[in-house]
């Protein structure tokens, strides 16, 4: 079945610092791939999303490049703020299919 | 624009009762979905309604039961609380139009304790 793993956290970071959060997935066909952002308190939102293999996703600084011949899905910034300290999530969707799959959740917390 | 609205969003029950949480949406979304969020275990799909009339069991069906009442509204009902039920409850659609390729919509939760 379609499964999505994403790299353990916590994640701390130093403000201005780089980030990566790794995201591989399983699935037939083509699926869709997200990340989700869940600020303290709240619902989850969509950060970003990429649709076909080589789409780059991009939002508030953050990207991520559907990489099918990896499976992988990674979350970059170039430099994070404090503002950027959450959970993020990376997720599927079966092209066939309406269900949404989620990994474990990365939460990432950044230092003054 | 209020989206997805859950209530409660706070709730405490004791084992063996029941109870029932309410989503409504008013985005014309035909697909509600269900989902509980536990520690290290990101969320997991309880039930979902690809659309008015149609329920579907998720990762997670096990102690709980869905109405789709009608295209607004979905609601999840405990019928005997037990205490691995514990969780934060999301209510979540999904646009399929309008520009949007299949993101979910998600309400603020609600909190469930099961003593």
């Amino acid at each position: 079945g379609n499964s999505v793993t994403q790299m353990e956290g916590p994640v701390t970071l130093s403000e201005e610092a780089f980030l990566t959060i790794n995201c591989t997935y399983t699935a037939t066909g083509y699926p869709s791939l997200f990340w989700y952002v869940q600020y303290p308190g709240e619902g989850l939102q969509l950060l970003l999303k990429a649709t076909k293999a080589d789409d780059k996703g991009s939002n508030k600084g953050f990207e991520a490049t559907y990489r099918k011949e990896t499976t992988s899905f990674h979350l970059e910034k170039g430099s994070v703020q404090v503002s950027d300290s959450a959970v993020y999530f990376c997720a599927l969707r079966d092209s066939s299919a309406s269900k949404i799959i989620f990994g474990s959740g990365t939460r990432l917390s950044i230092r003054p | 624009n209020a989206g997805v609205t859950q209530t409660p969003k706070f709730q405490v029950l004791k084992t063996g009762q029941s109870m029932t949480l309410q989503c409504a949406q008013d985005m014309n979304h035909n697909s509600m979905y269900w989902y509980r969020q536990d520690p290290g275990m990101g969320l997991r799909l309880i039930y979902y309604s690809a659309s008015e009339g149609t329920t579907d069991k998720g990762e997670v069906p096990n102690g709980y039961n869905v109405s789709r009442l009608n295209k607004r509204e979905f609601s999840l009902r405990l019928e005997s609380a037990a205490p691995s039920q514990t969780s934060v409850y999301f209510c979540a659609t999904m646009g399929l139009a309008g520009g949007h390729t299949g993101e979910l919509f998600f309400g603020e939760g609600s909190r469930l304790t099961v003593l």
